[in-house]
C-alpha cells in the first residue's frame, strides 16, 4: 500500500493564481481531511469528507474548495492564492472519524 | 468551544530517563483524544488514542498516555526515552458536537540527549 500520497511536494505561487493540491489514498478509507500547519499553531482543519460526494467545512475553510468524486481522491483547490495561505498542507485519511488518521507527507506552499 | 493546550513548547530529557509531554483539553461531551508524532519534513504518525475504558492507554513505540477526567488532561509518557524519540508531538481532540472535526494542540518539541 502507498498509504496517503500528496502532490506536489513543493509549490510557489504568485498572489491571485489558482492551483489544486492532490491527495489520494489506497486504503479504502471513508474519512479524509485537509489541514494546514503553521508555526506555533499546530494543525488546523480546512475541509473534511466522510465519503464520496460528501464534504464539509472545518475550522479555516475560507479560500479553499474541495470535492470528493471517488473514495480514493480528495483534491484541495486554492481559488485565488494569497500570502496568508503560505503554509504546509497535509492530507489525512482514516476508516472512520473514530480512528487515528494516516497523514500524507505534506505540500509546502509559498505564495509571493 | 473545543480546544487543546500543550503548555510546553519544548521538553528536554536525557536518554534512559522517563519522559512526559503534557496536554490539556476542553470539549463538550465525552472526549476522544489522540497523540501524534511528527519527524522532520514528514507527515504526522498516529501514536495512540483514548475513547473509553482504562485511563492508561498504550500505543506505538513504547508510548502510553494517561487520561485524567477531573484534570482534563491526557499526558503522553514513556518510561525510558530514546534519542530516536526526538520529534514534534501533537495532542488532538475530537469535537464533542461534530464528531468529524478535530482540534490539534500547537505541538511540543521533545529533545532527548544522549
Amino acid at each position: 500500500n502507498a498509504g496517503v500520497t500528496q502532490t506536489p511536494k513543493f509549490q510557489v505561487l504568485k498572489t491571485g493564481q489558482s492551483m489544486t493540491l492532490q491527495c489520494a489514498q489506497d486504503m479504502n478509507h471513508e474519512y479524509m481531511s485537509w489541514y494546514r500547519q503553521d508555526p506555533g499553531m499546530g494543525l488546523r482543519l480546512i475541509h473534511y469528507s466522510v465519503g464520496a460526494g460528501i464534504t464539509d467545512q472545518g475550522e479555516v475553510p475560507n479560500g479553499y474548495n474541495v470535492s470528493r468524486s471517488t473514495t480514493e481522491d480528495f483534491p484541495l483547490r486554492l481559488l485565488s492564492a494569497a500570502p496568508s495561505q503560505t503554509s504546509v498542507y497535509f492530507c489525512a485519511s482514516s476508516y472512520s472519524a473514530r480512528g487515528g488518521q494516516y497523514f500524507g507527507p505534506g505540500t509546502r506552499l509559498t505564495v509571493t | 468551544a473545543q480546544s487543546v493546550a500543550q503548555p510546553e513548547d519544548q521538553v528536554n530529557v536525557a536518554e534512559g530517563n522517563p519522559l512526559t509531554v503534557k496536554c490539556t483539553y476542553s470539549v463538550s461531551g465525552n472526549p476522544y483524544l489522540f497523540w501524534y508524532v511528527q519527524y522532520p519534513n514528514r507527515g504526522l504518525q498516529f501514536l495512540l488514542k483514548y475513547i473509553t475504558g482504562d485511563n492508561l492507554v498504550k500505543g506505538s513505540y513504547g508510548f502510553e498516555a494517561e487520561f485524567n477526567k477531573s484534570q482534563t488532561s491526557f499526558h503522553l509518557k514513556k518510561p525510558s526515552a530514546l534519542v530516536s524519540d526526538s520529534a514534534l508531538y501533537f495532542c488532538a481532540v475530537r469535537d464533542g458536537d461534530n464528531f468529524n472535526k478535530f482540534y490539534f494542540g500547537s505541538g511540543t518539541k521533545l529533545n532527548v540527549k544522549p
